[in-house]
């Protein structure tokens, strides 16, 4: 069975520095990953995904994720964060034909 | 959130009864999904659907019943049998197979009392 690990309950970051929130996953075979944001009292939008090719993918709103098969990880990342983008992220990995097994989620506060 | 529709936002009830929250898609989606999400515990899946008149249980289906006759529908009924039903639900829809990603609907925050 799969899973994935957030670490982090919450991730705090000043306006303008690099944002980073963690993850790592396991799955048998060709692991699917994906980010999703929720803002309060929302549901999930699609930021990112990692199927196969370039490691580092690029998605939504400036975000990025590395995805690094030796550590099983699979960190969003941005240059430089906004308020804007304080939200509730979610990893998800997706191995069979259901649907995606989630982390607890990242609160994710960007401080001005 | 996409081209899925959820009704109604918040979803009041007492105890014992059963409820249906509605799930509408217009993306031509094949799969269907239902998720309930619980502050910490991240959504957890309750059944999902890849085709019309036929669906699968998720992790977390005792208490739940869906159908699926239409494509573009997949109606969830919380039973009076689901011991904590107070929660956030969220539908989602997308393309059959493992590299699609999943698209969400807005949610319906039900509380029952």
């Amino acid at each position: 069975a799969q899973s994935v690990a957030q670490p982090e309950d919450q991730v705090n970051v000043a306006e303008g520095n690099p944002l980073t929130v963690k993850c790592t996953y396991s799955v048998s075979g060709n692991p699917y990953l994906f980010w999703y944001v929720q803002y309060p009292n929302r549901g999930l939008q699609f930021l990112l995904k990692y199927i196969t090719g370039d490691n580092l993918v690029k998605g939504s709103y400036g975000f990025e994720a590395e995805f690094n098969k030796s550590q099983t990880s699979f960190h969003l990342k941005k240059p430089s964060a906004l308020v804007s983008d304080s939200a509730l992220y979610f990893c998800a990995v997706r191995g069979g034909a259901d649907g995606l097994t989630f982390g607890k989620g990242t609160h994710l506060i960007i401080q001005p | 959130d996409g081209g899925i529709t959820q009704s109604p936002k918040y979803l009041f009830r007492k105890e014992g009864q059963n409820v249906t929250l509605s799930c509408e898609q217009n993306l031509n989606h094949d799969a269907m999904y239902w998720y309930r999400q619980d502050p910490g515990q991240g959504l957890r899946l309750i059944y999902y659907s890849q085709i019309v008149n036929d669906f699968q249980k998720g992790d977390i289906a005792e208490g739940y019943s869906v159908s699926r006759e239409k494509k573009e529908s997949f109606p969830l009924t919380v039973t009076s049998a689901q011991k904590n039903p107070t929660a956030f639900y969220l539908c989602a829809s997308s393309i059959v197979g493992s590299p699609y990603e999943q698209y969400f609907g807005p949610g319906t925050r039900l509380t029952v009392t």
